[in-house]
């Protein structure tokens, strides 16, 4: 199956550590990526590959994988980081597929 | 300043067409792949087709195969989605994504690193 699951909502209080977890056979072959999404506002990229980190995000943004599960970790979690969160991946077939987002609150 | 920006999108009757474009501008187009993704209201991501930097290689999602056609021109720094046959289940935001392709090991992963502000496409009668 090329699909990937996320849980639809996860909360974290202010400054204690989250993570995100994205669970599909794609990632037994491939590494995935991570995205950020805010209301109203076009996704950016936050991890990639096996633990990449585009410049300008923060280092408290980091990436994990095992087996068929993908994560997000974000130490020390900041109020902007409340956002949508989707994993994605490449499937064997080519396709890309994303995961159905988790809702991040920071309480 | 690495930018995408999408047009063309509208509302349009169930059955009809449309094409969407995207320029590029601040990067050398003609080295990446190209992605388009889409955002129905209230829902998640779903990627819908890519193309590859030459041009040579496609793939559709299952939902739009046969229906849209990506294509693209180095020269004018340009991808375009060609969508036929609309369908109300169409309506969304319309996002155009540079990507890359690249390998670690064993590894192959692809990720879109820069996106556009996104096109709206409505198809209701």
């Amino acid at each position: 199956s090329s699909e990937l699951t996320q849980d639809p909502g996860v909360s974290v209080a202010l400054g204690q550590t989250v993570r995100i977890t994205c669970q599909g056979d794609s990632f037994r072959s491939y590494y995935g990526s991570w995205y950020q999404q805010k209301p109203g506002q076009a996704p950016v990229v936050v991890i990639y590959g096996k633990k990449y980190r585009p410049s300008g995000i923060p280092d408290r943004f980091s990436g994990s994988g095992s087996g068929n599960t993908a994560s997000l970790t974000i130490t020390g979690a900041q109020a902007e980081d409340e956002a949508d969160y989707y994993c994605s991946c490449r499937a064997s077939s080519g396709n890309v597929v994303f995961g159905g987002g988790t809702k991040l609150t920071v309480l | 300043q690495v930018q995408l920006l999408e047009s063309g999108g509208g509302l349009v009757k169930p059955g009809g067409s449309l094409r969407l474009s995207c320029t590029a501008s601040g990067f050398t187009f003609s080295d990446y792949y190209m992605t388009w993704v889409r955002q129905a209201p209230g829902k998640g991501l779903e990627w819908v087709s890519y193309m590859s930097n030459s041009g040579t290689y496609t793939k559709y999602a299952d939902s739009v195969k046969g229906r849209f056609t990506i294509s693209r021109d180095n020269a004018k720094n340009s991808l375009f989605l060609h969508m036929n046959s609309l369908r109300a289940e169409d309506t969304a935001v319309y996002y155009c994504a540079r990507s890359q392709l690249e390998r670690e090991g064993y590894y192959y992963f692809y990720y879109m690193d820069v996106w556009g502000k996104g096109t709206t496409v409505t198809v209701s009668s």
